[in-house]
């Protein structure tokens, strides 16, 4: 079935450090990417996703590109801030059913210091 | 405009208590989802409404869990006799279609905690 791994946090940076978190996927056929991210204290919200291959979906300086070839769809940004300390889900949408429930990966804790 | 709401945001109850979660969807949403999220883990689909229909059930971990959306926004799951094991966040979406590439709006969740 369908799955997502992304890599295990949590990550610890300075600030205007560069960003990778990991997420690989497992799916039949074409599903959509997306990466939600959750602030302390708040609800899940999307930071960006990506319907089609070779899509890069950006938002608030965070980049991906979905990638079929290596089924993969990590994120990116170049310099962080102490605001982007956070858990960062990716997930894809299930193309099994025709509702798109997502899938989510096990999600990355960030931690950024000043 | 208002985002999706949840009640209670905490929960406590003893073992074999049953429990009611509410949701309130973004007005006008078609889609409405619900997820688990233990602890640690990321969310995990449980069911999925459409406006007042449930088409999508499959989810759901025992015949204990119950959800219903009978006039097509509000919803409601329901635990009877709750386990200890059903202590997570539980976590509704909703979205204005259904299609794979819509952004689903999340509501903050309901800690459950089973004594």
């Amino acid at each position: 079935g369908n799955s997502v791994t992304q890599m295990e946090g949590p990550v610890t940076l300075s600030e205007e450090a560069f960003l990778t978190i990991n997420c690989t996927y497992t799916a039949t056929g074409y599903p959509s990417l997306f990466w939600y991210v959750q602030y302390p204290g708040e609800g899940l919200q999307l930071l960006l996703k990506a319907t089609k291959a070779d899509d890069k979906g950006s938002n608030k300086g965070f980049e991906a590109t979905y990638r079929k070839e290596t089924t993969s769809f990590h994120l990116e940004k170049g310099s962080v801030q102490v605001s982007d300390s956070a858990v960062y889900f990716c997930a894809l949408s299930d193309n099994t059913r025709s509702q798109g429930n997502l899938i989510f990966g096990k999600g990355t804790k960030l931690s950024v210091k000043p | 405009g208002a985002g999706v709401s949840q009640s209670p945001r905490y929960k406590v109850a003893k073992r074999g208590q049953d429990v009611a979660l509410r949701c309130d969807p973004i007005s006008g949403h078609v889609s409405l989802f619900w997820y688990q999220q233990a602890l640690g883990q990321g969310p995990e689909f449980l069911t999925y409404f459409q406006n007042e229909a449930q088409l999508d059930k499959s989810g759901l971990p025992s015949d204990r869990f119950f959800a219903e959306r009978p006039e097509g926004s509000v919803s409601t799951l329901k635990i009877q006799r709750t386990q200890q094991e059903d202590s997570a966040v539980y976590l509704c979406a909703s979205s204005h279609r259904d299609r794979s590439y819509n952004e689903q709006f999340f509501g903050p969740g309901t800690r459950l905690t089973v004594l």
